[in-house]
């Protein structure tokens, strides 16, 4: 069965301090892997779409990298404002482009 | 302005009434998507619709209908709702093409069903 999973559940980070998230996901052929922030009370914001195995993407303090297996949200010199809910999502290549979404990590970045 | 609008934001109503959820968008997407999102399960599809005379159903489909009113519209009904329907229910968009569509999503609505 596809699945997504994410770890860790929660993290709480002093600022500045670098941490990585994780996504491990077994889908038959990824089509492509994406991750999302979402604040309380809204919906997923789009931050990233990796293809293929070896792929990296950076944004401000972000960058998320892409193996055959799972994928890392590194977060560097975090931030506040950083603090959300990150969700890491597979589609699975053939599919109708259906997403299947990870539970989440919650982070949380204290001054 | 936001690309996708979903309304109302937020809806109480009680067990066994009908509601319906509203999407637009304004991308210019001709995919449209419904998720809901409980806590501890993250995101599932409910359904979702390629094009105006498309129409699929998603791994939770059951309870739930759907209406694809123009290529920017898009609304989800719960034609008797339940209580363990409470939930955010969010809208996405994607265009067609590509290695893989990324999906944009809507503010989402809070239902509670009482």
């Amino acid at each position: 069965e596809d699945q997504v999973t994410q770890s860790p559940e929660a993290l709480r980070l002093q600022e500045g301090e670098s941490s990585s998230l994780n996504c491990s996901y077994t889908v038959s052929g990824l089509r492509g892997l994406f991750w999302y922030r979402q604040d309380p009370g809204k919906g997923p914001e789009f931050l990233f779409t990796l293809y293929s195995a070896g792929e990296e993407k950076e944004k401000e303090r972000l960058k998320a990298t892409l193996t055959k297996k799972e994928s890392f949200l590194h977060i560097t010199a975090p931030k506040p404002e950083d603090s959300a809910t990150y969700l890491c999502a597979a589609s699975e290549a053939g599919a109708t482009n259906k997403l299947i979404f990870g539970t989440g990590t919650l982070l949380a970045v204290q001054p | 302005d936001a690309d996708v609008t979903q309304t109302p934001r937020n809806r109480i109503t009680k067990t066994g009434k009908r509601i319906m959820l509203e999407c637009s968008q304004t991308k210019g997407h001709d995919r449209m998507y419904w998720y809901r999102q409980d806590p501890g399960l993250g995101l599932r599809l409910i359904y979702y619709s390629f094009d105006v005379k498309d129409i699929n159903k998603g791994e939770i489909s059951d309870g739930y209908s759907v209406s694809r009113q123009a290529q920017a519209k898009f609304s989800l009904s719960l034609e008797s709702a339940i209580p363990n329907q409470t939930a955010l229910y969010f809208c996405a968009t994607s265009a067609t093409g590509g290695m893989a569509d990324t999906q944009y999503f809507g503010p989402g609505t809070r239902l509670t069903v009482l």
